[in-house]
């Protein structure tokens, strides 16, 4: 069976700090992975995709992922933080069958 | 255009009744997802409809079932509630499921006790 994994459960940085969330999956197949956001009150919103083509793929908000098939990792980064990234970061899988699996998430604090 | 719409936004049953939670998709959207939201378990999967069919189904028991209509509305539905049945239930439409992005519903926040 699919699996996520996200190693940090919880991260406190400053403004203008780099931000590097790590995920990682397990599945033999293809593949399209997502990373998702959920601000304080909001519903979860995605930040970026990949599906195929170029692995480094840029989101919203200057988030980017960058894929690594070998390593099964798809990690989420971002050169300078801000306040207002606090939020929660959900990092999924969907294989080709169809069913999208989300790893337990990232809570982000950003102290400003 | 109009986002994925889910209803009621919060409800409180009462443990052994039963509860049905509405979704309605983007227009244009065939597949509905279903998850469970939880502190503690993170984003579980119940099951994905598309097509009036369900395609694809979590290790949830079998107090919880859904149905899609032929408009890609879905209803969820769980039976005999049970207090660790209280989370936050999010509704993703997309359209086709697999190769497109997902769409998530505000949620209906479900307490059982």
């Amino acid at each position: 069976a699919q699996s996520v994994s996200q190693h940090n459960h919880h991260v406190i940085l400053s403004e203008a700090a780099s931000l590097e969330l790590g995920c990682n999956y397990s599945y033999g197949g293809t593949v399209n992975l997502f990373w998702y956001v959920q601000y304080p009150g909001q519903h979860l919103q995605l930040l970026l995709k990949y599906f195929s083509g170029d692995p480094l793929v840029k989101g919203i908000k200057g988030f980017e992922a960058e894929f690594i098939k070998s390593k099964f990792s798809f990690n989420l980064r971002k050169p300078s933080v801000q306040w207002s990234d606090t939020a929660e970061y959900f990092c999924a899988v969907n294989t080709n069958a169809g069913k999208s699996t989300f790893g337990d998430g990232t809570t982000l604090t950003v102290k400003p | 255009k109009a986002g994925v719409t889910q209803t009621p936004r919060y409800l409180i049953k009462t443990r052994g009744q039963q509860v049905t939670l509405s979704c309605s998709p983007i227009s244009g959207h065939r597949s509905v997802s279903w998850y469970q939201q939880t502190p503690g378990q993170g984003l579980q999967f119940l099951f994905e409809y598309f097509s009036e069919t369900q395609r694809n189904k979590g290790n949830f028991p079998g107090r919880f079932s859904g149905r899609q209509f032929s408009n890609s509305r879905s209803e969820m539905n769980v039976s005999t509630l049970e207090l660790g049945d209280s989370a936050l239930y999010l509704c993703a439409s997309s359209v086709d499921g697999m190769n497109t992005e997902a769409f998530f519903g505000q949620g209906t926040r479900l307490t059982v006790v």
